[in-house]
């Protein structure tokens, strides 16, 4: 019931974009990102309530497909304050966060 | 507007002690909730209230974890005896009632956390 993002890792130069994937083996009816800088308590994003439907937050975006039961989140233009790891989550009567996703962004 | 809060922010004990963390949520949020991040693996769910009523508990690994929530406000998550395999970061986070946010999903906004080292 766990979520599984890919990938696992990844790391930028500042300035390059990246995208995030999120998956599910059941039905999504919302989807939640967080970032966790290390040491720190997760931060909200955004959250996705509808199929297709898109969220930024600055140069930060997100696609939810319903269908495909898939987020993805975009990072543009990578800055070296995005860098930590991104969780995406979802209700599935508890919450579930994502398996997630070490973002590394160096100058 | 202050944060969620946790104390302590770390604590080690010896395995077989009790340790108890406690979490004061944001003012006036009916929801609260506890997770572990155990060796910078995923974040699990523990426990979720809604005021002092515990929603849903299916996150707790065994009876050696007992939360509570009297009176709806500030809970704590009482680990007792610890074992080694309960060290992990415990955060907890609140939210708003879900009728407050016309039904939809909210944001869950989180503590700094407790890094508690079971020796």
């Amino acid at each position: 019931q766990q979520p599984v993002q890919s990938p696992q890792a990844v790391i930028l130069r500042e300035g390059e974009d990246a995208v995030i994937n999120c998956s599910s083996s059941k039905a999504l009816y919302s989807v939640h990102w967080y970032r966790q800088k290390h040491g720190e308590a997760p931060v909200f994003l955004m959250i996705l309530l509808k199929g297709g439907e898109q969220k930024g937050h600055e140069k930060i975006s997100a696609s939810f497909n319903e269908k495909k039961q898939q987020s993805s989140l975009y990072l543009t233009a990578s800055q070296l304050s995005y860098s930590g790891t991104y969780f995406c989550g979802t209700e599935y009567g508890q919450f579930y966060f994502g398996t997630g996703t070490s973002l590394t962004v160096i100058p | 507007e202050a944060g969620v809060t946790q104390f302590p922010s770390h604590s080690v004990i010896e395995k077989g002690q009790t340790v108890t963390l406690r979490c004061d949520p944001i003012s006036g949020h009916d929801n609260l909730y506890w997770y572990r991040r155990v060796m910078g693996k995923e974040i699990k769910f523990l426990l979720h209230f809604v005021k002092e009523s515990k929603q849903d508990e299916s996150g707790m690994p065994n009876n050696r974890f007992l939360a509570e929530r009297t009176g709806g406000t500030y809970s704590t998550l009482k680990v007792q005896p610890a074992e080694l395999e309960d060290s992990g970061v415990y955060f907890c986070a609140s939210s708003q009632d879900r009728r407050k946010t016309s039904g939809r999903s909210y944001e869950q906004y989180f503590g700094p956390g407790t890094r508690l080292t079971v020796t």
